[in-house]
């Protein structure tokens, strides 16, 4: 069973292009979540998807950042227009459907995608 | 809000033990979690708490007091592959599952 898949695993821009990050979650995972981790800094949550719908977006910036989870495929984060400030690892975890406090709400990471914004 | 605090950094010697600390002031709690993340690479989980006490895991062992808003996470019989950054995240009541993370403590492990 494949763990999370990240992709790019690193990523280098300019400043003002777009940049894309792709996340695939482990086989049966329905929920997925993104996290920017910035250095000496903990993960930040930024978005929580299930398909086809953000649950909550609350930690993502309100311009240039968008995510989704289509039925099929991927979930993307976007960043338009890239600046400085962007530069960062960005993190995918999944977990399976379900509530309350079970072992099985853990959460899995992928290796992290590490964007370079010069 | 969400504050959780744990060391930066801790150094320790290989067969020694290290506890590693971690203090949260969260509005509800649902759960705390442990994760080691070597360099480079994804955050892998350790173990997860959400009643009180100690679990024990192999080598590692996590303890929680809800009413002392304090974890740690007990590494014994240390390896220099266990040098890596050890996360404590706090997870709020359902239906939230985001996670709070602290900035994470980096074990340095010394032949």
């Amino acid at each position: 069973n494949a763990g999370v898949m990240q992709n790019p695993r690193h990523l280098v821009r300019r400043r003002g292009q777009e940049a894309r990050l792709r996340c695939s979650p482990m086989k049966g995972h329905s929920h997925v979540y993104w996290y920017r981790q910035l250095p000496e800094e903990g993960l930040k949550f930024m978005v929580y998807l299930q398909k086809e719908n953000i649950i909550d977006e609350s930690g993502m910036p309100k311009e240039r950042f968008s995510a989704e989870f289509p039925k099929e495929g991927p979930s993307i984060l976007r960043i338009q227009q890239v600046v400085r400030g962007d530069s960062a690892a960005y993190f995918c975890a999944s977990s399976p459907p379900g509530q309350g406090p079970l072992k099985e709400n853990i959460q899995y990471f992928g290796a992290g995608t590490r964007l370079s914004v010069l | 809000g969400q504050n959780i605090d744990q060391p930066t950094e801790m150094t320790a010697t290989e067969g020694a033990i290290v506890q590693i600390n971690c203090t949260y002031q969260t509005s509800g709690f649902n759960g705390l979690f442990w994760y080691q993340q070597h360099a480079g690479e994804a955050p892998t989980f350790l173990s997860y708490n959400v009643l009180d006490g100690l679990e024990e895991k192999g080598r590692f062992s996590s303890f929680l007091s809800r009413s002392k808003g304090y974890s740690y996470l007990l590494l014994k019989e240390l390896q220099m592959k266990d040098s890596a950054s050890y996360l404590c995240a706090v997870r709020p009541p359902s239906p939230d599952y985001k996670l709070s993370f602290g900035a994470g403590t980096t074990v340095t492990v010394r032949a």
